[in-house]
């Protein structure tokens, strides 16, 4: 069975810009939680989505936004992007009902100049 | 306001000795632990979870200990190997929060040969 996939793997944009990150969970898997990590941070929850519809949000502005479609996968969006943005972005899917063990993709990680 | 934390940011340890990873949590609202293996430029992996009903749940060469009254677990790898090498990160989830996972900062272990 194919693990979480992300893409793109990489990106470079510059400040101001926004940018749409893409996450597709393992086969059978509804439930997909983003995060954030970061050096000085370390991993940050961002939010979840479960069939289509976010069930829980972590302390971030509403610059950071996602969506899950009806074939579960899910993405992430960050308009005004700023250079504190620069992190690595992991997107995460487990099992219905939504299990406590997440599934980690390889992550985005995401430059802003 | 850091909910979990994992104190030591790095950890050196001879191959085939005992690792101990520390972690302490705040929030008594928390009911199931888990710890992730993070290598460079991968995913988290998870490796071990623990209710908060037990006080202990081994798998293979990894146990996890739960101290409630103290608010403290901890992750004991033995023997070592240098292929145990990684950022480990310790996660808690409480109950009715979904897909929501709090990460400490993590620590990095190096077993050295």
């Amino acid at each position: 069975k194919a693990g979480v996939t992300q893409t793109p793997r990489y990106l470079i944009k510059t400040r101001g810009q926004q940018v749409t990150l893409s996450c597709s969970p393992i086969s059978g898997h509804r439930s997909v939680s983003w995060y954030q990590q970061t050096p000085g941070q370390g991993l940050q929850f961002l939010f979840e989505y479960f069939s289509e519809t976010q069930r829980n949000k972590g302390n971030f502005p509403g610059r950071f936004s996602g969506r899950q479609f009806s074939n579960s996968r899910s993405e992430m969006n960050v308009s005004t992007l700023e250079l504190g943005d620069s992190a690595l972005y992991l997107c995460a899917s487990s099992l219905p009902p939504p299990s406590d063990e997440q599934f980690f993709g390889p992550g985005t990680r995401l430059t802003v100049l | 306001d850091q909910q979990v934390k994992q104190n030591s940011p790095s950890l050196s340890v001879q191959e085939g000795r005992i690792s101990i990873l520390n972690c302490d949590y705040t929030n008594s609202m928390f009911d199931y632990f888990l710890w992730y293996k993070k290598y460079p430029a991968e995913g988290p992996t998870f490796l071990i979870s623990i209710s908060s009903i037990k006080d202990k749940n081994e798998d293979g060469r990894f146990t996890v200990f739960l101290n409630k009254s103290a608010k403290h677990l901890s992750l004991h790898i033995v023997p070592s190997q240098p292929g145990d090498s990684a950022v480990y990160f310790c996660a808690a989830n409480g109950y009715n929060q979904g897909g929501k996972l709090i990460f400490g900062q993590g620590t990095e272990l190096s077993v050295k040969p």
